[in-house]
């Protein structure tokens, strides 16, 4: 919760066009930085996932940036489809909270056609 | 199994009656957790378990949860005297270790307490 802040809670983009999504954390012990994207009644399915010592990793049109000085990651989706309409969460492993994952609130992207 | 399987994937239940969920973790992953979510909200941890080590219970949200999880794999959630506000999607994930290792999620249970 608190601790992952992640914004914005919704973002609506017209297909073809680029989606930004970003989140912050509290601990600077945290090494692990997970997405994950959950479409209408599934559970979330992991898309992409960045540790520590990187600061960006990439997966066709999905991206992700990792800045461990000001503690924020980015999620960059290129070129959206429809498809990629869907509620995006991200999470960092928080030591503090011991070892588990702590999710962002969501967002909720919209791609319009 | 291929992934995490959880059931039912409805249920709707009277309240004050008692619920059970089921969680079958991928084989072989020694972590599992259960997340509560509710209607266009976020993730709500609730309960961790890892190998034999002692639960992480510190999400429950009153002692009218519970969770065990036997023999280190298959995870059932209860649920006593369920209450309304109880109503939520549960969703069951399971990583190969603690620390490093992304979640795998099931589909979830809706419960539905009417």
């Amino acid at each position: 919760g608190e601790n992952v802040e992640q914004h914005p809670s919704t973002l609506s983009v017209q297909e073809g066009d680029s989606a930004v999504i970003k989140c912050t954390y509290s601990d600077s012990a945290s090494n692990y930085f997970p997405w994950y994207k959950q479409e209408l009644g599934k559970g979330p399915q992991l898309i992409i996932d960045i540790r520590s010592n990187v600061g960006e990793k990439k997966d066709q049109r999905i991206a992700v940036t990792l800045n461990k000085t000001a503690k924020h990651f980015s999620l960059h989706i290129t070129e959206t489809q429809p498809e990629d309409s869907a509620v995006y969460f991200c999470a960092a492993r928080l030591m503090e909270y011991g070892n588990k994952l702590v999710f962002g609130a969501g967002t909720i992207l919209r791609v319009k056609s | 199994g291929a992934g995490v399987s959880q059931s039912p994937s409805n249920k709707v239940t009277e309240k004050g009656k008692d619920v059970e969920l089921r969680c079958d973790p991928i084989s072989g992953h020694t972590a599992l957790y259960w997340y509560r979510q509710s209607l266009g909200q976020g993730l709500e941890f609730l309960i961790y378990f890892q190998g034999n080590s002692a639960p992480d219970k510190s999400g429950l949200p009153s002692d009218r949860f519970s969770a065990e999880r036997t023999g280190g794999s298959v995870s059932t959630l209860t649920i006593q005297r369920t209450q309304q506000e109880d109503s939520a999607v549960y969703l069951c994930a399971s990583s190969l270790l603690a620390g490093s290792h992304g979640y795998t999620f099931g589909s979830g249970t809706r419960l539905t307490v009417v």
